[in-house]
């Protein structure tokens, strides 16, 4: 069993629409959770990160966190074609946010 | 603020050949992380270290792989003798403590 799981997708969604992404992880002690976007040939950047149980608004970003089912979802609201990339999400499996565990990616393509 | 800067951006050679990768951190981070990602496997972590000293090395593959820290604002990771299957992209990460991982813009081995 993946540590940090991910749905690869593709997921397409319409523009305007809200796309919605989500993670699972293994380790119930994991403290942190970040969401990176990762641009097709670019290195990944940072999002949303998240610690506590409940949602993180920051502009068309909503992380949600539910640790006693163990997932992290990302939310984009009025999706644009910018929003295309692949989303990876990543887990603190340790005591503080030192070392990061990645799932594979979500592929998300917004449909003008 | 520059940023991680990683070189060369594009690496090729021969197999067997020796490969030194190059990485700058944020200043004034205390982390830094080395990277792999590729298509089957994703974003690997190799090894990381805090304030120079390496402190886990467990997802580095082979002993072909080695990383060194020499001060707090230069890094290298060394694969000697290469191989095909070390083709990827590496990413070198910094974080002050509690942060998020900072990603440079990595470099694309290809190994023939």
């Amino acid at each position: 069993q993946k540590e940090v799981e991910q749905n690869s997708g593709p997921l397409s969604v319409p523009e305007g629409a809200i796309a919605s992404l989500n993670c699972t992880y293994s380790d119930r002690g994991s403290q942190s959770f970040f969401w990176y976007r990762q641009y097709s040939g670019k290195s990944p950047e940072l999002i949303m990160f998240i610690y506590s149980n409940g949602d993180k608004e920051d502009g068309r970003f909503t992380a949600q966190l539910n640790k006693a089912s163990q997932y992290v979802s990302l939310l984009i609201r009025d999706s644009q074609p910018s929003d295309s990339a692949t989303y990876l999400c990543a887990v603190n499996m340790g005591f503080g946010n030192e070392k990061l565990t990645f799932g594979t990616g979500t592929r998300l393509t917004i449909i003008p | 603020d520059a940023g991680v800067i990683q070189s060369p951006r594009h690496e090729v050679t021969e197999m067997g050949q020796e490969v030194t990768l190059r990485c700058k951190p944020i200043s004034g981070h205390d982390y830094l992380f080395w990277y792999r990602q590729t298509m089957m496997r994703g974003l690997e972590l190799l090894i990381y270290f805090n304030n120079n000293v390496p402190i886990d090395d467990s997802g580095m593959p082979e002993d072909r792989f080695s990383a060194k820290m020499p001060n707090a604002s230069f890094s290298t990771l060394k694969i000697q003798p290469s191989e095909p299957r070390d083709s990827a992209v590496y990413f070198c990460a910094s974080s002050f403590t509690t942060g998020p991982n900072h990603f440079g813009n990595g470099t694309r081995l290809t190994v023939t």
